[in-house]
């Protein structure tokens, strides 16, 4: 079974500028979860999807949006990238978020805004 | 607001010691308690999670420990070894809200 596959793995982008990054996840698996990693930092929760609903979001602005289509693919979109932007966004996704908490992550798409 | 947050931002351990990670989590409604796992260039993987309701439980040379009294959880890896080098997440699963809160991360390094 693939595992959940995210693209593009790098990107550059200038300040002003917007983003969508791909998640595909794993075949069955209906939530999909997008976090931003930064360098020493931890994994901040941006949204979770499920059934094409946002179950959940994280303490982001709103230039950080997302959504799910009918087969559980994800997009995410930042709009008006800063610098602070810069980071590891990964997904992860699972057959349920009310089950145990087991997430399967992609590798991530490195976005560095200059 | 919730965290969830680690005692020690880098750990070295000589291989074949046992390493303890450490962690303190502020969410008394979590349901569950994950570890995972990430090597440079990857994501994370989970390792082993724990329910609310336990205190201990076991893996393949990993243990979780659960103290709710302190809001504490740990990890503890047995006979250590240079595979186990990365960075190790806490996380906490909080089912009723549909997310889980990640801690900042502990670094593993292993002394030859």
């Amino acid at each position: 079974k693939a595992g959940v596959t995210q693209t593009p793995r790098y990107l550059i982008k200038t300040r002003g500028q917007q983003v969508t990054l791909s998640c595909s996840p794993i075949s069955g698996h209906r939530s999909v979860s997008w976090y931003q990693q930064t360098p020493g930092q931890g994994l901040q929760f941006l949204f979770e999807y499920f059934s094409e609903t946002q179950r959940n979001k994280g303490n982001f602005p709103g230039r950080f949006s997302g959504r799910q289509f009918s087969n559980s693919r994800s997009e995410m979109n930042v709009s008006t990238l800063e610098l602070g932007d810069s980071a590891l966004y990964l997904c992860a996704s699972s057959q349920d978020r009310g089950s145990t908490g087991e997430l399967f992550f992609g590798e991530g798409s490195r976005l560095t805004v200059l | 607001g919730e965290s969830v947050g680690l005692h020690l931002p880098t750990l070295s351990v000589q291989e074949g010691d046992n390493s303890i990670i450490n962690c303190a989590y502020s969410n008394s409604a979590s349901d569950y308690f994950i570890w995972y796992k990430q090597e440079s260039g990857k994501g994370p993987q989970f390792i082993i999670d724990i329910r609310s309701n336990m205190d201990k439980r076991q893996g393949q040379r990993v243990t979780v420990l659960l103290n709710k009294t302190v809001k504490h959880l740990s990890l503890q890896i047995a006979a250590t070894q240079p595979g186990d080098s990365a960075v190790y997440f806490c996380a906490e699963n909080v089912s009723s809200a549909s997310k889980i809160i990640f801690g900042s991360g502990t670094r593993l390094s292993i002394r030859p």
